[in-house]
């Protein structure tokens, strides 16, 4: 158990639809970062934030939408899926805002039928 | 030109073989280098991080950094069936946003 949790594991949902998709950060840690990983793309960066505020921005589709709340947890809102969204959304915590590795959670996987 | 390059591979080893992983990157300003190991349908797991060039050893893994190459590399002694996982390479700028560049990965295979 890395100390990064995300949930749901597995999401199966319609061409359309919204889902919301949770994390919580190591214990301490104040960065949350959230990457989308499909097979042909590798890992993309789609947004960090930090202590609650959005602190750098990738390649996040205006269909999506995040947020960290007061207590570090964060959420990652997709809405009008597309089947091109099916892909593993990680969610990944650090300590700081220096220099470090990321702590990654096990991923939900999302599929769009 | 990709900011970080990784050749995908896949890599197919016998066990006990060593194993040489490399990304190439382009920008002169990055000034820290990980390694990450993803098995299949699990999250990315640190294995290695340096700052400078030079080596870095810890158990079977060597990482190794030629900043005036931009050349990182990762060394595998006397492979194992367990270490057979996708290998990541990041790379990252100091600063407040912490953004790291990703490899797609290389896949490697240690058969028994």
């Amino acid at each position: 158990d890395s100390g990064v949790t995300q949930t749901p594991k597995h999401l199966i949902t319609a061409t359309g639809q919204r889902v919301t998709l949770r994390c919580s950060p190591r214990s301490g840690d104040l960065s949350v970062y959230w990457y989308q990983q499909s097979l042909d793309q590798g890992l993309q960066f789609l947004i960090q934030y930090y202590n609650g505020e959005e602190r750098a921005k990738g390649n996040i589709l205006e269909r999506f939408s995040a947020q960290q709340f007061p207590d570090l947890h964060s959420e990652l809102n997709l809405s009008s899926l597309e089947l091109g969204d099916s892909a593993l959304y990680f969610c990944a915590s650090s300590a700081d805002r220096g220099a470090g590795g990321y702590t990654f959670g096990s991923g939900t996987r999302l599929t769009v039928v | 030109q990709k900011e970080v390059e990784q050749d995908p591979g896949p890599l197919s080893v016998p066990e006990g073989a060593i194993v040489s992983l490399n990304c190439t990157y382009s920008n002169s300003a990055f000034q820290y280098f990980m390694w990450y190991r993803q098995y299949s349908r699990k999250g990315p797991e640190l294995l290695m991080y340096t700052y400078s060039s030079g080596n870095k050893e810890d158990g079977r893994f060597t990482a190794q950094v030629d900043k005036s190459s931009k050349y990182i590399s990762l060394f595998i002694r006397d492979s194992q069936p367990s270490d057979s996982a996708t290998y990541l390479c990041a790379i990252g700028s100091a600063g407040n946003n912490r953004k790291l560049i990703w490899g797609l990965g290389t896949s490697l295979a240690v058969n028994p």
